[in-house]
């Protein structure tokens, strides 16, 4: 079963940007993963599938200044033009057989 | 508009059970796969179970294998989620997640039920 390994915070000023990773257990460089975002107190809400080539697919509603890539075994979410209420946890999430596989998260405090 | 509505949380002793149902709306359901999440207060995401959309294909988080039983009903919109010999660690409000079409990634989320199991 693949592994997710993700920072467990991250900081930034208001409208600075902030680049979250996600690395893939080895072996698993090619598997395409989802990223979530969860605002305190509320359910996760879904804002990309990210593939291993850099391509993602945004959900519907999520704003430009979130943006996916990638380099080998890490995924990358990166939030531009940082809001206040980008100040949420962000999970990653990924599949194994019919298994899901999340990250610990990582929260992002906005300064 | 896609919308996934859970139902059925609460207080249950040790050893108890529960039935959880989540009633989909703005898809058509029968043809999603759809998938059991809990989150443990104040810990991360855990999957807990899936089921194919026709029912053919289920399967466990080995921490729920044999307690937990996942159905749907297509016809009524609904998923559902046995709960039996219920512990203290199942505590935690349990969410219902639809697999996008053709992947296995979530893409919407339910509003989640909280489900407290303590004497």
């Amino acid at each position: 079963q693949p592994v997710l390994t993700q920072s467990s915070s991250a900081s930034a000023s208001l409208g600075s940007s902030v680049k979250l990773t996600c690395t893939l257990s080895s072996g698993r460089t090619t598997y395409i993963i989802a990223w979530h975002q969860q605002q305190p107190g509320k359910a996760p809400r879904f804002l990309m599938k990210l593939e291993g080539t850099g391509s993602y697919n945004k959900g519907s509603g999520v704003p430009d200044r979130f943006s996916g890539s990638s380099s080998g075994a890490d995924r990358y979410l990166t939030i531009s033009n940082l809001q206040s209420e980008d100040e949420a946890d962000y999970y990653c999430e990924t599949w194994d057989s019919n298994t899901r596989v999340f990250g610990g998260g990582t929260k992002v405090t906005v300064l | 508009e896609v919308q996934l509505v859970e139902s059925g949380g609460g207080l249950v002793q040790p050893g108890g059970s529960l039935r959880l149902s989540c009633t989909a709306s703005g898809f058509t359901f029968s043809t999603y796969s759809m998938n059991w999440v809990r989150q443990a207060p104040g810990k991360g995401l855990e999957w807990v179970s899936y089921i194919s959309s026709s029912s053919n294909t289920i399967d466990y988080a080995d921490s729920v294998k044999g307690r937990f039983t996942i159905s749907r009903d297509n016809a009524k919109n609904s998923l559902y989620l046995q709960m039996n010999s219920l512990r203290a660690e199942d505590t935690a409000v349990y969410y219902c997640a639809r697999d996008g079409y053709g992947d296995y990634l979530l893409d919407y989320w339910g509003q989640g039920t909280l489900v407290t199991v303590s004497s």
